[in-house]
């Protein structure tokens, strides 16, 4: 049971570099989100999709893009990267149609900006 | 503006003792408030998570302890093991946790022998 994958694992970019960051769940959620944690910040919404079809912007959307591919894939997208996005990005599932389900994590995609 | 506001940054417990972590909040409308672990390298998991109709939920040795009045709520963790030493997120959400949680910054907790 893979529950949420995230693709790649580390990523070093150099500043203006385009990246995609993919995500997938096998658990048939309806609702995926992109998170960005950073030391002392806690984890900050940055884009989510409440269902296939629909995306939102979060706490923290400048510099990002997002493209919920179909109900089990949802990627973002740097256009151009800079240093300030060097985190910790984090991806995440549920079914919000259910009440007090929780969000899944995948482990992560450590991205460096140099 | 922080909507949950987390506390200690970071708490260093001996082995056997209790651990507790405070959360405190703003929008009234917030109605679903879980708890999440996270270890190095990994995705947070949730870990336990109270709704605001009850003032306490326990599960093993983890129990939330719920404030509505004054907005608070805190996660102990009894007989505290070096395996708890993780970093430990509060959150919130609204309409029964049909919107995105929001966190807050975290507490590293540290079981020490």
């Amino acid at each position: 049971n893979a529950g949420v994958t995230q693709t790649p694992k580390f990523q070093v970019l150099k500043t203006g570099q385009s990246m995609t960051l993919q995500c997938a769940q096998d658990m048939n959620h309806n609702s995926m989100y992109w998170y960005r944690q950073d030391p002392g910040m806690g984890l900050r919404l940055i884009y989510y999709s409440a269902s296939e079809g629909t995306t939102d912007k979060g706490e923290v959307p400048n510099g990002y893009n997002v493209s919920r591919l179909n109900k089990r894939e949802f990627s973002l997208r740097l256009e151009s990267a800079a240093p300030s996005q060097t985190s910790v990005y984090f991806c995440a599932s549920s079914d919000l149609r259910v009440g007090n389900q929780p969000q899944h994590f995948g482990d992560g995609t450590r991205l460096s900006i140099l | 503006q922080q909507q949950v506001k987390q506390s200690p940054q970071s708490l260093i417990v001996q082995k056997g003792g209790i651990s507790i972590i405070n959360c405190a909040y703003e929008n009234t409308a917030f109605d679903y408030f879980p708890w999440y672990q996270q270890f190095p390298g990994k995705g947070p998991a949730l870990l336990i998570a109270i709704r605001p109709d009850v003032s306490e939920k326990k599960e093993g040795r983890f129990t939330i302890s719920f404030n509505k009045s004054a907005k608070q709520f805190s996660l102990h963790i009894m007989d505290s093991q070096p395996g708890d030493s993780a970093t430990y997120f509060c959150a919130a959400s609204m309409g029964w946790g049909n919107t995105p949680l929001v966190f807050g910054k975290g507490t590293r907790l540290s079981v020490i022998a």
